[in-house]
Order: C-alpha cells, then structure tokens, then sequence
C-alpha cells in the first residue's frame, strides 16, 4: 500500500487552465503538505494543513488553493495556470502529536503548463 | 570531487568508497534535522534524524554528525554503493512558536554520483 498517493504523476497544460493535483495518505497522519520543487532541486513549502485548518501558507499566488475534504486527504487546486508554475509537486504528510517528526512524501507530480 | 555554485552541488565518489555529504542550516534555534535521499522520478525518502540534543546518530550504513557551534550537519554514506546516487537533502526543523512556523525547511541538495 502506498503511504502517500497523489494523481496525476504528470500533468500538460494550456496556459489559463485550472487544474487539480490529488493527494491522498494512509499514514493516519494529522497534518499534510504541498511542497513545490523547481528545476534546481529546491523545496519550497507552499501550505500545510492541520485537522482542516491552514497553518502555513508561504508566499504563495492565491491562483493556489488547498483543500481538505478530510484528514486522508489534501488536494492542490490551481487557477489561470502560469508557464512559470512549470514544476514537480510534492505532497507530504507528517504526525505533529507528540514531535516533530519527519514527514513521508508522495511520488510528485509533473506539472508542465505550455 | 565537489563542486558548488549555480548549479545543484554535485558530489562523485568511487563505489566502495565513504561519502560525507554536508550541509549549513540557518536557524541556531531548530531542534531537529533529518537527511533526505531523493532518486530521480521520486519523492524524497526519509533517511536518517538528529534531535538537537545529540550531535552522532549511526543507521545501518549511514551516520548523521550535528555542529551546533557551527550550525553544520553531515551525512556520512559508508561503502557507497551503486544504489546510493541521488540527490540528498538536510532539512531542519525551527521550534514551534505558533500557527504557520512548524515546518520542515530543506537545504539547497548535493547531488550524489556513484562511479562504479
């Protein structure tokens, strides 16, 4: 079983379009993430969500937007898609009770926008 | 050899050789430090911690050394194998201080080449 799941693993876009990235994880985790990487490797922490609040959204376009429908789950909604948010998305998930501890990453997802 | 500057740091050892991948943090306050290893298509993958209050943390072929004087962690990869040639990541973690501050902050990576 995979810890972390998100859909798609790689996503083509026409500029302008909205799109959603899923993610799913059956870690019994209480908090989840978006991380975005770039193409030099760097990790970039966009959101993370606790129980359904947001508790950290970073400098981040509110053409982006998470959504929690349940603890499992914290999906990536992007709108009026940009060339320049060309990048692979990583979700994660981490136990805050009682740590810190490290987080389980999904496998990424290629979002290229043309 | 090393070699840093615009490009992802690169580091290429020979199989069988030991690896000491190394990384600066930034924060003096962060109380916890892991080191990811991430393989081309994946995901990072959780490789060893360190809590603040250790400064040498052994797992099974790799040994994690926290310098809190210096703000300095390394990753050291005994044997180095094929297998091992990825990008590895140090992230530490800040102490918490309220709503939007617990979060893993990930250093730049090295990316590591195994030569057989």
């Amino acid at each position: 079983d995979t810890a972390v799941s998100q859909t798609p693993k790689y996503l083509v876009t026409q500029m302008g379009n909205d799109k959603s990235i899923k993610c799913e994880q059956n870690l019994g985790h209480d908090t989840m993430y978006w991380y975005k990487q770039d193409s030099k490797k760097f990790l970039k922490i966009m959101f993370s969500y606790n129980n359904k609040e947001l508790i950290i959204n970073e400098t981040v376009p509110n053409r982006f937007s998470p959504k929690s429908p349940d603890k499992a789950h914290l999906n990536l909604h992007i709108n009026s898609l940009e060339l320049g948010d060309s990048a692979v998305y990583f979700c994660a998930s981490s136990q805050r009770q009682g740590g810190p501890y490290g987080y389980t990453f999904g496998s990424g997802t290629r979002l290229t926008v043309v | 050899g090393e070699s840093v500057g615009l490009h992802l740091p690169t580091l290429s050892v020979q199989e069988g050789d030991n690896s000491i991948i190394n990384c600066a943090y930034s924060n003096s306050a962060s109380d916890y430090f892991i080191w990811y290893k991430q393989e081309s298509g994946k995901g990072p993958q959780f490789i060893i911690d360190i809590r603040s209050n250790m400064d040498k943390r052994q797992g099974q072929r790799v040994t994690v050394l926290l310098n809190k004087t210096v703000k300095h962690l390394s990753l050291q990869i005994a044997a180095t194998q094929p297998g091992d040639s990825a990008v590895y990541f140090c992230a530490e973690n800040p102490p918490y201080s309220g709503a939007g501050s617990y979060q893993l902050t990930f250093g730049k990576g090295t990316k590591l080449s195994v030569i057989p």
